[in-house]
């Protein structure tokens, strides 16, 4: 157990609709990061927060949206879902902004748009 | 911008064998090199990272890497694996520091480790 905790764990639905998957990170860490794993793209940075604020921006689409609470716990909202949205999201957590920061993963979010 | 590559895509072995999983970078500036592993239905976990030093880092599980500059690679070897090896093997390396942190992952490598 990573100590961080994603929801929902399964999701599946429609084309058009709008979703929002939940992380809480470790206790302590500031640091939030969402990932994207498909087939297709393998493991895509989406964006990072710390401590509220957003750090980084990866591959995200104008469609996605993220942030963090004041608690720390992030939320990454995905809208205007298409077919090729379905993938793993992973959220991850670190306590260190830096390069060398090892940073743990959540189980993930399945989403599946049909 | 740093990239990753991951040469093999599956590597099947037997049980007891030994087995090298292979990582290629790209960066124009020093780096940190990770692996990650992911069993099945779960999310990634560290199996090792390279910061500085040494330059043979050994990690959970009995696996290590070694960072070779020269070659720009961090191979992952295991002397003898067992079946419950078998997973995806993930390579990442990260640039930056502050704010510009992240991990660029490679494509992956699935172990199947084989009775």
């Amino acid at each position: 157990d990573s100590g961080v905790t994603q929801t929902p764990k399964h999701l599946i639905t429609a084309t058009g609709q709008r979703v929002t998957l939940r992380c809480s990170p470790r206790s302590g860490d500031l640091s939030v990061y969402w990932y994207q794993q498909s087939l297709d793209q393998g493991l895509q940075f989406l964006i990072q927060y710390y401590n509220g604020e957003e750090r980084a921006k990866g591959n995200i689409l104008e469609r996605f949206s993220a942030q963090q609470f004041p608690d720390l716990h992030s939320e990454l909202n995905l809208s205007s879902l298409e077919l090729g949205d379905s993938a793993l999201y992973f959220c991850a957590s670190g306590s260190l902004l830096g390069a060398g920061n090892t940073i743990y993963f959540g189980e993930g979010s399945w989403l599946t748009v049909v | 911008a740093q990239s990753v590559t991951q040469l093999d895509s599956q590597v099947p072995v037997f049980e007891e064998a030994p087995v090298e999983l292979r990582c290629n970078y790209s960066s124009s500036v020093s780096v940190y090199l990770f692996w990650y592993v992911q069993y099945p239905n779960q999310g990634l976990q560290l199996l090792l990272k390279y910061l500085s030093g040494s330059t043979l880092v050994k990690g959970i599980n009995g696996f290590e890497a070694e960072f070779n500059k020269s070659q720009t690679s961090f191979h992952l070897r295991k002397p003898s694996v067992h079946i419950s090896d078998t997973a995806e093997y993930f390579c990442a390396v990260s640039v930056g520091g502050g704010s510009n942190y992240k991990l660029t992952f490679g494509k992956g490598t699935l172990l199947t480790v084989n009775p």
